[in-house]
């Protein structure tokens, strides 16, 4: 059964840092990987998908990157503005049940002033 | 921009009795979802429907779900006879064919006493 972590659970940096969030799942099979980010109190809005024949992708100041063969996905945010505040979520699906994500325990992150 | 909605967007019911929770995927999209987060959890699938009919389900959609597309806009999640246990936040989502990008609405916080 696919087991999807991400650490940290919480993370709080000064505007402007640049920060990894990281996100480990356990069946490297996957079809895909997103990146999703949920503001409080609403839906979901997905950032990010990496193809898993795919070794990163970027829009904007956002990057993903994936490691499929050690299971390891991390999102690297640039110069980080208080609007990034947010709860970060990494989901996988897997060929066969592609439209099943499956969901990581998010990080929540706040960009301080 | 096109986005899922969904209503309502609270809704407070007694244990036992039966809800309906509605979704207006975005028009030109053919594949929908249903995935649940209960409080402080991670998000779980709960089910895919396609071409008039379920594609996908988890352990957790049981006999006490169903879904329907009753006309050409709406999708809905109907739990027959609510238990404490199915207190979450009910996120409907939608993708277009041939593209694996999952879009969410908002949300309905569904309570029961």
């Amino acid at each position: 059964k696919q087991e999807v972590t991400q650490i940290p659970a919480a993370l709080s940096v000064p505007e402007g840092e640049n920060l990894v969030l990281n996100c480990s799942f356990t069946d490297s099979a996957i079809y895909n990987l997103q990146w999703f980010r949920q503001d409080p109190g609403k839906g979901l809005t997905s950032l990010l998908l990496i193809q898993s024949s795919q070794r990163e992708q970027t829009s904007g100041r956002l990057n993903a990157s994936l490691d499929k063969s050690s299971g390891r996905s991390t999102l690297y945010i640039a110069a980080s503005q208080p609007g990034d505040s947010a709860t970060y979520l990494c989901a996988v699906s897997h060929p066969g049940t592609a439209s099943k994500l499956t969901f990581g325990t998010g990080t929540r992150l706040q960009v301080t002033l | 921009e096109p986005e899922v909605t969904q209503t309502p967007s609270h809704q407070v019911t007694q244990m036992g009795q039966e809800v309906i929770l509605r979704c207006v995927p975005i028009s030109n999209h053919l594949y929908f979802y249903w995935y649940r987060q209960i409080l402080g959890q991670k998000v779980e699938f709960l089910v895919s429907f396609y071409n008039n009919e379920i594609s996908e389900k988890s352990e957790i959609f049981d006999d006490q779900f169903s879904v329907e597309r009753p006309d050409g806009s709406n999708f809905t999640l109907k739990i027959r006879s609510t238990k404490l246990e199915d207190s979450a936040m009910y996120f409907c989502a939608s993708s277009e064919e041939g593209q694996e990008t999952q879009y969410f609405g908002p949300g309905t916080r569904l309570l029961v006493l």
